[in-house]
């Protein structure tokens, strides 16, 4: 299996664009999570999903951000309008039900650079 | 979910077994104990996890106290590659899945030749 698949793995913008980040699960997990790192932050939970459902969605920071999952293969994560303090990697990471309890993959991460 | 306790950075001879501790002496009685690392800039990776017996497996060992309040990852003979950020993270498992991973800053771990 080629892993958890993370499109742009990078992206430089300018304030006020938006900007969608894409993910594909490893096949067969049934649950998706992403998170951001920051160097002041550290890496934080931002939404999962179980099942293409989101579960529980309470780090995302505001109303800029959403995430769906139309289908068990893949997900995006939308900022609009995006603003340089969004400026982050962007990691996506998946597990399955079957796989050891804990056990997380996760993407390469998206860096994003917002001007 | 528990909080944990990590030094922030730990040097570690190459070929020499790396001890790095953490303490989580809140941990409850449902809570399991998960070590995760991330080498630089990639995204982090699985190492172990366990409940209350010590776990083994091919990249590391665990080791928790009897009272759970603490555990010690154990890299037996680390090389250079093992050089990363190590996290310790205390949470519940909800039946083969944990939405709830936090991470804290974890341990700079720097191998050294």
């Amino acid at each position: 299996d080629a892993g958890v698949i993370q499109s742009p793995r990078h992206e430089v913008t300018e304030m006020g664009q938006e900007v969608t980040l894409r993910c594909k699960p490893i096949s067969g997990h049934d649950y998706l999570f992403w998170y951001r790192q920051t160097m002041m932050r550290g890496l934080e939970l931002l939404i999962y999903f179980n099942n293409n459902v989101p579960i529980d969605d309470s780090g995302m920071p505001e109303d800029r951000f959403s995430a769906k999952m139309p289908n068990a293969s893949f997900s995006t994560l939308k900022i609009q309008p995006s603003e340089p303090r969004d400026s982050a990697v962007y990691f996506c990471a998946s597990m399955g039900w079957l796989e050891k309890s804990g056990e997380l993959f996760f993407g390469e991460g998206s860096r994003l650079t917002v001007l | 979910d528990a909080k944990t306790t990590q030094p922030p950075s730990m040097d570690c001879a190459e070929g020499r077994a790396a001890n790095l501790p953490c303490n989580h002496s809140t941990i409850s009685g449902n809570e399991y104990v998960y070590w995760y690392r991330q080498i630089h800039s990639q995204g982090p990776q699985y190492i172990i996890h366990g409940l209350k017996n010590n776990e083994t497996n091919e990249m590391a060992s665990l080791i928790i106290t009897e009272d759970r309040k603490s555990s010690t990852l154990i890299l037996p003979h680390a090389t250079l590659r093992d050089t990363a950020v190590y996290y310790c993270i205390v949470s519940r498992n909800y039946g083969g899945s944990q939405g709830n991973l936090i991470f804290g800053k974890g341990t700079k771990l720097s191998v050294k030749p």
